[in-house]
């Protein structure tokens, strides 16, 4: 089955400890992209990378890293997290060739930070 | 800058009925619109897309059409069921971006009652 899987699903970490959320894709996709959601705000892009070893800013990149040093997989990291990244984030993965016609969506990470 | 605006919700609406979501948009030029739903607990799914003015998109009985004059894409469904009940993104991708960065609404979560 196509899928993007991310993991975990839920987390509760303290504030400043390094955490890695893993999104892996089986679609040999070259797009990979990183979302948070947080209500009123909706979706808003953290990182995204359009192929290995070339990745970019989004829109709210700030106290996050990403890497993609394989094509399937893009890992969301957060070296010292904070109470403001608390929030839903999603991986989401497209065929750069149809980019247009819409992504693959994780099913989400949850993530408290305390 | 490029933004999508949703009405809010929740909207509640009583099984078969007429179902509409707006959607405005702030853009150069002609984006591509998408609208994506999330039904609980799971990532988002693409419900339908339009790459050009006066086009319409459609998908499990929704449709929206593309009015560049209004600069709208509404979301509408004839006869709504208990399973339509999810959250409804409306979404757009600027000209010259090839789809890679995507800018989101808010969200209108939708409840339809049996």
């Amino acid at each position: 089955e196509a899928q993007v899987t991310q993991n975990p699903r839920y987390l509760i970490t303290v504030t400043g400890k390094k955490l890695t959320v893993t999104c892996s894709q089986n679609m040999n996709h070259e797009y990979m992209s990183w979302y948070r959601q947080d209500p009123g705000l909706g979706l808003r892009q953290i990182y995204y990378s359009m192929n290995v070893e070339v990745t970019d800013k989004g829109d709210v990149p700030e106290g996050y890293k990403v890497s993609r040093k394989e094509k399937r997989n893009f890992p969301l990291i957060l070296e010292s997290p904070s109470p403001n990244q608390t929030s839903l984030y999603f991986c989401a993965s497209s065929a750069l060739r149809d980019s247009l016609d819409g992504y693959t969506f994780g099913s989400g990470t949850r993530l408290t930070v305390v | 800058g490029d933004s999508v605006t949703q009405m809010e919700g929740p909207v509640t609406l009583s099984e078969e009925a007429f179902l509409t979501i707006n959607c405005t948009y702030t853009a150069t030029g002609y984006p591509s619109l998408f609208w994506y739903v999330q039904y609980p607990g799971e990532g988002l799914q693409l419900l339908l897309k339009a790459t050009k003015a006066d086009d319409k998109g459609s998908n499990k009985g929704f449709e929206a059409t593309y009015r560049k004059e209004t600069t709208s894409f509404h979301l509408e469904k004839g006869s709504v069921q208990v399973s339509d009940s999810a959250v409804y993104f409306c979404a757009l991708s600027p000209p010259g971006t090839g789809g890679f960065k995507t800018i989101f609404g808010a969200g209108t979560r939708l409840f339809v009652k049996a």
